[in-house]
């Protein structure tokens, strides 16, 4: 079963505008990650918070983290055409024997 | 050149025929995984190994198996492929130094089961 899930499913901004995404978990995390996908392509790895952090920065990239309400936010600054693509936060656990869990992701369309 | 290659990049295969999905990595990482990604469901585990001796299945192993050849190589075989199995494929790799590092990802299979 997925672990994560983000919300919302679609997003359409214009560009310079703030993108915000969330994602909620379900069981204890040792860190939660943010990954990027183009269209058809291989994922790539935006940031990965533990579980004892509640923010983290990365260039335009915003992530928060609160345990207590197992949820995340990836924060997107000044939008640009270029960040059009889908988001996914990825999780491990103890139960999952740290492997990955991905939720379905967030696509988000940034209007030029 | 890539630092995970997969191939083949697309497949279309027959309900019933044998299929093998390869990957292979540069990266020199211990851990490797099998993904397959369908739409709206993101990305499901299929199998993952921490080291070529240690075989792990994932959420979703019925239908597949792996065979880990060498620390770079690291396959999924489809025995008898059924049309739910059409999917995006993907293959990662990690570092093994900690809980659930970072993932690294190749380009991808679409794989088609007529």
């Amino acid at each position: 079963s997925q672990q994560g899930e983000e919300d919302p499913q679609a997003l359409s901004i214009q560009e310079g505008e703030n993108a915000t995404m969330n994602c909620s978990y379900k069981t204890s995390i040792n860190n939660l990650q943010w990954y990027r996908q183009n269209s058809g392509r291989g994922l790539v790895h935006l940031i990965l918070i533990r579980s004892n952090e509640r923010e983290k920065h990365s260039g335009r990239l915003r992530v928060t983290l609160d345990t207590s309400k197992k949820s995340s936010s990836l924060l997107i600054t000044a939008s640009r055409a270029a960040d059009t693509a889908s988001y996914f936060c990825a999780t491990d656990g103890v139960l999952h024997n740290n492997d990955m869990r991905f939720g379905a992701g967030t696509r988000l369309t940034v209007k030029p | 050149d890539a630092d995970v290659t997969q191939t083949p990049r697309n497949r279309i295969t027959k309900t019933g025929k044998r299929i093998m999905l390869e990957c292979s990595q540069t990266k020199g990482h211990d851990r490797m995984y099998w993904y397959r990604q369908d739409p709206g469901l993101g990305l499901r585990l299929i199998y993952y190994s921490f080291d070529v001796k240690d075989i792990n299945k994932g959420e979703i192993s019925d239908g597949y198996s792996v065979s880990r050849q060498a620390q770079a190589k690291f396959s999924l075989s489809l025995e008898s492929a059924i049309p739910n199995q059409t999917a995006l494929y993907f293959c990662a790799t990690s570092v093994g130094t900690g809980p659930s590092e970072k993932l690294f990802f190749g380009s991808g299979t679409q794989l088609s089961v007529l």
